[in-house]
């Protein structure tokens, strides 16, 4: 089946490092995603990981994957306000045509 | 241009009217998504339209019917809905590189739907 879990709070102080954790069922995903929603808009692609990858960095994003446990995550280094917002997690899995499937969503709250 | 523009931003309808939603993209992609957002609740997905054919309906009530006139444009359209149909509808799109699973979507900002 498909499923994709998260933590839905997260709280930190500006500066620090946001880690969004995220588990997933589906063994046969090939890509990752991690989506940004802010307030009334949509969501904004932030990164993704191949599944043969173990880590994936760019700029002050870090995504670490360990196929072995379905686990991924995403670390924002040095976190900004302008960081808050709901980081969602999503798999692509090919049911008779592509499609994505979300997380719930991790609501990030930065604290300055 | 990267962008997926979506109109109206808000729609207020009763149930007995009819209305729809308009999604335009301009990058060439050639997969367009509706889905479906509840508040503190992920997307959902609606409909998938690949190279302007419907592959992919999550059966979804027939009171949406979903429009792909070209490959630019994909609509939503709205009849006799119910209250609990009121939430942000998201179009979204992608390359459809096919042969891979790495579909990169792209969002519009929404229609933001109440059904009184």
């Amino acid at each position: 089946g498909e499923d994709v879990e998260q933590s839905l709070f997260l709280s930190v102080r500006e500066g620090d490092s946001s880690v969004i954790n995220c588990t997933y069922t589906d063994s046969s995903s090939t890509y990752l995603y991690w989506y940004k929603q802010e307030p009334g808009a949509g969501l904004q692609l932030l990164t993704y990981i191949f599944s043969n990858m173990d880590m994936k960095q760019d700029q002050r994003l870090t995504v670490l994957l360990n196929k072995k446990d379905k686990h991924l995550s995403l670390r924002i280094a040095d976190t900004q306000t302008g960081d808050s917002a709901i980081y969602f997690c999503a798999e692509s899995i090919e049911t008779g045509g592509f499609k994505t499937i979300f997380g719930a969503g991790t609501r990030l709250f930065v604290k300055a | 241009d990267t962008e997926v523009t979506q109109t109206p931003k808000h729609l207020v309808m009763g149930m007995t009217n009819k209305k729809s939603l308009k999604c335009e993209q301009h990058m060439g992609h050639r997969a367009m998504y509706w889905y479906k957002q509840k508040a503190k609740k992920p997307p959902e997905l609606m409909f998938v339209y690949s190279y302007e054919k419907l592959s992919i309906n999550e059966s979804v009530p027939s009171r949406f019917s979903p429009e792909c006139p070209n490959s630019s444009l994909l609509n939503l359209h709205l009849h006799a809905l119910q209250p609990e149909d009121s939430a942000l509808y998201l179009c979204a799109s992608s390359h459809a590189s096919g042969g891979t699973t790495n579909e990169k979507l792209f969002f519009g900002s929404g229609t933001q739907l109440s059904v009184l």
